[in-house]
């Protein structure tokens, strides 16, 4: 079945390390997307990627980075410098960077600090 | 930053009964107003993508409506069923770039 599959499903972070958060797609989208989920806050714009190669940071993109070297994996490093990484975080896609194409997302992962 | 409100923030109501809930979003920029259904430990699902003002879509039991003049939506479910337990988002997608701002959702609770 096509989809979007996250992982690790839970991660934890000690003080100072950075850790990888996974997102890969079989479903031939185009665009990807990272949220970050805080509780009592909608999700949260965290990069976004139209294209291999190529990505824009979002609304909260301070601590993270990105790479999309290949259309199907758009993985997420949560660097020491983001001071609260802990929260949920969704992956999501869509076929294009075309509007009105509602985005599909994975099972999302929850990052905890140790 | 844009402001999506979503409201109730949560619902409880008994099988059987109809309910709606609302959410508020920037009457500028407005490109098209994405419905989701989340349900616990699963992903959110997509439900309506919605562009002109007026529309109105529907899926089985429920419906929702477009005021792009004012800024809102309205999701209807018409004789809850347990299954229709989740949280419902909004998302507002802007005619200037490729983001969309979520709501913080209306979790709604159908008591059997």
């Amino acid at each position: 079945d096509g989809g979007i599959t996250q992982s690790p499903k839970y991660l934890f972070r000690k003080e100072g390390q950075n850790v990888t958060l996974s997102c890969e797609q079989n479903l031939n989208h185009d665009a990807m997307y990272w949220y970050r989920q805080d509780p009592g806050q909608g999700l949260r714009l965290i990069y976004y990627s139209q294209i291999v190669n190529d990505f824009q940071k979002g609304d909260i993109a301070e601590g993270y980075s990105v790479s999309r070297e290949k259309k199907e994996s758009f993985p997420l490093t949560v660097t020491s410098a983001q001071k609260n990484p802990t929260a949920f975080y969704l992956c999501a896609s869509k076929p294009s960077p075309a509007y009105n194409q509602p985005q599909h997302f994975g099972d999302g992962t929850r990052l905890s600090i140790l | 930053i844009l402001n999506v409100e979503q409201s109730p923030q949560s619902l409880h109501v008994q099988e059987g009964d109809s309910t709606n809930f609302t959410c508020s979003f920037p009457s500028s920029n407005f490109y098209a107003l994405h419905w989701y259904r989340w349900e616990t430990a699963k992903s959110p699902e997509a439900l309506f993508v919605m562009t002109l003002n007026g529309d109105e879509k529907k899926k089985g039991r429920i419906s929702a409506t477009l005021n792009t003049k004012e800024g809102y939506s309205y999701l209807y479910i018409k004789g809850s069923q347990p299954e229709d337990s989740a949280t419902y988002l909004c998302a507002f997608e802007t005619n200037t770039g490729n983001q969309f701002y979520f709501g913080t959702g209306t979790s709604l609770t159908v008591i059997p």
